[in-house]
């Protein structure tokens, strides 16, 4: 397609239990960034991919949450053990030298 | 320190009225500068994109000014309607360890109420 996919666009999971949220960015976007955004809060940076380099993933709140981008291309961020806190829009962007974009998110909701 | 601050964090107005927001940033070099909407729950979406040599773009009742040498940026809301509240984020793009990247604000929370 033509712009950032993400999926599910909606997910309600039980507290405790593990989710994967996948984002497929543009077709040759070398950078690849996640973020959520909490109810009633901002942008928070999560993770940062760029072509081969090791991933910044200094945004990361906690050990029970990761993310990997295989082949350069599809990225998933997987969160163990959900908790209520969890619950946010988790948005991806992809972007080149020319230009960037962002998915329309993932709704999580940690019952 | 965010190399990105926006100010203020939240905002309140009443519909009719105008409002100005604020976007600071030490992002060096400098490549462009884009404000987005977000309304909640929804990915955001972009308002206008400046780059160095520009000092105002419009796009409908919003207007984007950048003042690429003190480094500051703001978005101007004319006659603002209940369909703007959202955030309002501000992405700098500059250059980090030999890649372009993009540095992200926090964002302002806009409630425009009637």
């Amino acid at each position: 397609g033509a712009g950032v996919s993400q999926s599910p666009s909606n997910k309600v999971t039980e507290k405790g239990k593990d989710v994967e949220l996948r984002c497929d960015p543009i077709s040759g976007h070398t950078a690849l960034y996640w973020y959520r955004q909490s109810l009633g809060q901002g942008l928070e940076f999560l993770i940062y991919f760029q072509g081969n380099s090791a991933p910044d993933k200094s945004g990361l709140p906690s050990d029970r949450f990761s993310a990997e981008r295989t082949g350069g291309s599809v990225s998933t961020l997987t969160i163990q053990r959900t908790q209520q806190e969890d619950s946010a829009v988790y948005l991806c962007a992809s972007s080149s030298l020319y230009g960037y974009t962002f998915g329309s998110g993932t709704r999580l909701t940690v019952v | 320190k965010n190399q990105v601050e926006q100010s203020p964090q939240s905002l309140i107005i009443l519909e009719g009225k105008n409002c100005t927001l604020q976007c600071n940033y030490t992002v060096s070099p400098f490549s462009n500068l884009r404000w987005y909407k977000q309304d909640t729950g929804r990915g955001p979406v972009s308002l206008t994109i400046m780059t160095f040599s520009e000092n105002t773009k419009s796009n409908g009742r919003y207007t984007a000014t950048l003042d690429a040498d003190t480094k500051q940026s703001s978005l101007h809301i004319t006659a603002s309607q209940l369909s703007d509240s959202a955030s309002y984020i501000c992405v700098v793009r500059g250059f980090s360890g030999g890649y372009n990247k993009l540095i992200f604000g926090a964002g302002t929370r806009l409630a425009v109420h009637p």
